[in-house]
């Protein structure tokens, strides 16, 4: 079966330390991003990428990395430098092409303590 | 500055009335406008779509009316089911695969 698979679902870490998420297709799509969900702002754009070893800050890049290594692959490292690191995960990925939509995983709840 | 923007965090309506749900934006560039639903602790799912060449678009009980003048979309839901209960974001890109959303409208469909 053809999707996103983010991992893990839950996932637990403490105050300062860095913490990669991981994110994989096999859908064969150029696009990956990766978005935040906080209770009543909806989805905001953290990383994007169109093709291998390039990718473009979205509105909230500050405190996050990523890589795109692999087609396949979009992992977002989030930083000791975010501060509000707490919060639900979403990475989606589409084709490079005008007028289509963006399939998403599942997600993963970032909880730091 | 959010550049779309739902501004009714929640809707109820009955069992097999119409649901309408609301989207404005504010960036003249976006061209594609997208509805997802989303249930809690899952992704959103894509559930229909209009190009800026449309001013409407229909998919079963779904249609998406587009404004452009007033930079204004709607999603109605006709007719409503229990099972459409969900979180519903709007979407919009400017250019290929730069999606941004607003932040949901929680529509409830009572029995």
């Amino acid at each position: 079966d053809g999707g996103i698979t983010q991992s893990p679902k839950y996932l637990f870490r403490k105050e300062g330390q860095n913490v990669t998420l991981s994110c994989e297709q096999n859908l064969n799509h150029d696009a990956m991003y990766w978005y935040r969900q906080d209770p009543g702002q909806g989805l905001r754009l953290i990383y994007y990428s169109q093709i291998v070893n390039d990718f473009q800050k979205g509105d909230i890049a500050e405190g996050y990395s990523v890589s795109r290594e692999k087609k396949e692959s979009f992992p977002l490292t989030v930083t000791s430098a975010q501060k509000n690191p707490t919060a639900f995960y979403l990475c989606a990925s589409s084709r490079l092409q005008e007028n289509t939509e963006a399939f998403f995983g599942q997600g993963t709840r970032l909880t730091v303590v | 500055d959010q550049q779309v923007k739902q501004n009714s965090p929640s809707l109820s309506v009955q069992e097999g009335r119409i649901s309408i749900l609301n989207c404005d934006y504010t960036n003249s560039m976006f061209d594609y406008f997208l509805w997802y639903k989303k249930y809690p602790a899952e992704g959103p799912t894509f559930l229909i779509s209009i190009s800026s060449i449309k001013d409407k678009n229909e998919d079963g009980r779904f249609t998406v009316f587009l404004n452009k003048s007033a930079k204004h979309l709607s999603l109605h839901i006709v007719p409503s089911q229990p099972g459409d209960s969900a979180v519903y974001f709007c979407a919009a890109s400017a250019r290929r695969n730069d999606m941004r959303f607003g932040a949901g409208t929680r529509l409830t469909v009572k029995p």
